[in-house]
């Protein structure tokens, strides 16, 4: 089963602007991570988050993470036409540490 | 750095026929995986390897088989190939099953089952 979804689904902004994608998962984690997927390639990771953390940055990324309400955000600055791609946040379950992703957010950057 | 290394690309099989999966990572990583990705399915889990010389079932291991042929190498086989098995198919390693450690993908096979 699914523990990480991610809203919402699709995304298209235009270039220059922010895009902020969220990921809600249902039980306790030990960290979460957000990873990129440009059509035809693998995923590629991005940012990890642990779960005694509340934000984390990376260059034009930023992360937030609320254990209390269960989500995080994933915010890309000034987006680039290289941002097109589709992103996941996979959760790492605190009491096996079973990687679940979600099912994505497919990203859209439009010149 | 190649990184995990998946052959082949892209294969095309008709039902019933059998092949091999091959993935190969030189980043000397103990844990490794193999996913499936389907359309507004996300990845799902088949089969990890924790370590060399262990293997265990994921989310959807029914049709499949691994195996860790060594520390660097986890194969997937399909034996008896099925149309629902046509997906992509991605293998990632990790430093450990454990720990604060991302995955590394390889770029996938994308499989075709007629």
């Amino acid at each position: 089963s699914q523990q990480g979804e991610e809203d919402p689904q699709a995304l298209s902004i235009q270039e220059g602007e922010n895009a902020t994608m969220n990921c809600s998962y249902k039980t306790s984690i030990n960290n979460l991570q957000w990873y990129r997927q440009n059509s035809g390639r693998g995923l590629v990771h991005l940012i990890l988050i642990r779960s005694n953390e509340r934000e984390k940055h990376s260059g034009r990324l930023r992360v937030t993470l609320d254990t209390s309400k269960k989500s995080s955000s994933l915010l890309i600055t000034a987006s680039r036409a290289a941002d097109t791609a589709s992103y996941f946040c996979a959760t790492v379950r605190d009491r096996d540490d079973k990687i679940i992703f979600g099912k994505g957010t497919r990203l859209h950057i439009l010149p | 750095n190649a990184g995990v290394t998946q052959t082949p690309k892209f294969q095309v099989l008709k039902t019933g026929q059998s092949m091999t999966l091959q993935c190969a990572q030189d980043m000397n990583h103990n844990s490794m995986y193999w996913y499936r990705q389907d359309p507004g399915m996300g990845l799902r889990l088949i089969y990890y390897s924790a370590s060399e010389g262990t293997t265990d079932k994921g989310e959807v291991p029914n049709g499949y088989n691994v195996s860790r042929l060594n520390k660097r190498e986890f194969s997937l086989r399909l034996e008896s190939a099925a149309p629902s098995q046509t997906s992509v198919y991605f293998c990632a390693s990790r430093v450990d099953r454990v720990g604060n450690q991302p995955q590394h993908f390889g770029d996938g096979t994308r499989l075709s089952i007629l």
